[in-house]
């Protein structure tokens, strides 16, 4: 089946620092990627959806600046927490469709935390 | 905005026992649904999922039932074992290329031997 890879699983970086976090598909090509953030006993929000060659499209709320998002190939879409704070703090998941199939394949997700 | 809802946010259930979680959505335009199992500290697990000509489908141990008239999604677990606790969320949207999903609040469902 379709494998989403998400790396890292969990990091703690001091404030002010930048952070990358990247998604690839495994075995299978994704113009279209999601990233979703998830508070504790919260539900997934959609942070934006990133578009391979192309600017990602971020949902209302969402800093651009703050999230940036890259989609430079079909198998890998990176999401960079910039000048990270606490309230960043949160652990974020990022998904893709293999178009050949239905359903959506989620990473494992990234735990971050800004000391 | 429009968003899928679940009525419940916690079950407790006894070993065995057949489970029910539902949820309402309320974007009309969706057509495409599906559940999700999320343990803690992991990223969401795909369950079963059902288009909109659909009002029913089944799986191993699970059924997802669809009501287009009330916006209404279920779902089903039968024979309801320790390892289903988790917490589960319907998810949304429309069929088509390079749409996210938009999840539901989420009901936490708790299995006791």
């Amino acid at each position: 089946g379709a494998v989403v890879s998400q790396h890292p699983s969990r990091v703690i970086c001091k404030s002010g620092t930048s952070v990358k976090i990247e998604c690839r598909s495994l075995d299978f090509q994704a113009t279209t990627m999601f990233w979703y953030r998830q508070f504790p006993k919260k539900s997934l929000m959609l942070m934006a959806t990133s578009n391979e060659g192309s600017k990602a499209t971020y949902e209302q709320g969402v800093e651009k600046d703050k999230f940036l998002i890259n989609h430079a190939s079909l198998t890998l879409s990176t999401l960079t927490v910039t000048s990270a704070h606490p309230e960043d703090s949160s652990f974020y998941i990022c998904s893709a469709r293999d178009e050949g199939h239905s359903g959506y394949t989620f990473g494992s997700g990234t735990r971050l935390t800004v000391v | 905005g429009e968003s899928v809802g679940l009525h419940l946010p916690t079950l407790s259930v006894q070993e065995g026992d057949n489970s029910i979680i539902n949820c309402a959505y309320s974007n009309s335009a969706s057509d495409y649904f599906i559940w999700y199992k999320q343990e803690s500290g992991k990223g969401p697990q795909f369950i079963i999922d059902i288009r909109s000509n659909m009002d029913k489908r089944q799986g191993q141990r699970v059924t997802v039932l669809l009501n287009k008239t009330v916006k209404h999604l279920s779902l089903q677990i039968a024979a309801t074992q320790p390892g289903d606790s988790a917490v589960y969320f319907c998810a949304e949207n429309k069929a088509q290329a390079g749409t996210a999903l938009i999840f539901g609040k989420g009901t936490t469902l708790s299995v006791s031997s």
